[in-house]
């Protein structure tokens, strides 16, 4: 099974502020990582995958980068709806996720 | 615009059975693969289990294999989970999740799956 690790499992920012998130894999994955956006009593929402390529819709302060087994979510410049829970997944051999990242307020 | 509406949660006991449905809407739901994942309390998302869009390969976590069965009814655009022999650590909010090229695209808002004595 291929595992998925996040890191922080919680950051503490402020709105403007440049976010980043790791998501890392056990093996590798080539370019078939997602990000999901998720907000307390809501399903997860699909910003990003393949990696790099931004959902239609999702503000363009989201990119993501990463290749094989090491992947990074960034947010530019962090605005007040941006506060949730953040998960990668993998989908190149079924389907995991990574445990989760919160971004909270400072 | 795509729509997932889950029902059939509960309070279930350990050993007992339940069985959760999948409404879809918005997309024609006989073309497309279809998933369930589940997000335990306090616990990273999981995938549960895999159909295809025909309803001939099914696939399951190792953690539900032989207690749970996935299916779907094509006619009525319906996605179910049979859950049999249920476990306290299977108590979550399950999700249906459609699948485009491999990738879970949309989600429904979940459905409250309690196992206790």
């Amino acid at each position: 099974d291929i595992q998925m690790t996040q890191s922080p499992s919680t950051l503490s920012a402020s709105v403007g502020d440049r976010v980043t998130i790791t998501c890392r894999a056990s093996q590798s994955i080539s370019i078939w990582l997602a990000w999901y956006q998720q907000k307390p009593g809501k399903a997860p929402k699909l910003l990003i995958y393949q990696a790099s390529s931004l959902k239609s819709g999702v503000p363009s302060r989201f990119s993501g980068s990463g290749s094989g087994t090491e992947f990074t979510l960034t947010i530019s410049s962090l605005q007040p709806d941006d506060f949730a829970t953040y998960h990668c997944q993998q989908y190149n051999n079924y389907w995991t996720f990574g445990q989760g990242t919160k971004v909270e307020f400072k | 615009e795509v729509q997932l509406v889950e029902s059939g949660g509960g309070l279930v006991q350990p050993g007992g059975s339940l069985r959760l449905s999948c409404a879809a809407s918005g997309f024609t739901f006989s073309t497309h693969e279809m998933n369930w994942v589940r997000q335990a309390p306090g616990k990273r998302l999981e995938w549960v289990s895999y159909i295809s869009g025909g309803g001939e390969t099914t696939y399951y976590a190792d953690s539900v294999k032989g207690r749970f069965t996935i299916s779907r009814d094509n006619a009525k655009n319906s996605l179910y989970l049979q859950m049999n022999s249920v476990r306290i650590e299977d108590t979550a909010l399950y999700y249906c999740a459609r699948i485009e090229q491999q990738l879970t695209d949309s989600w429904g808002q979940g459905t409250l799956v309690t196992v206790s004595s």
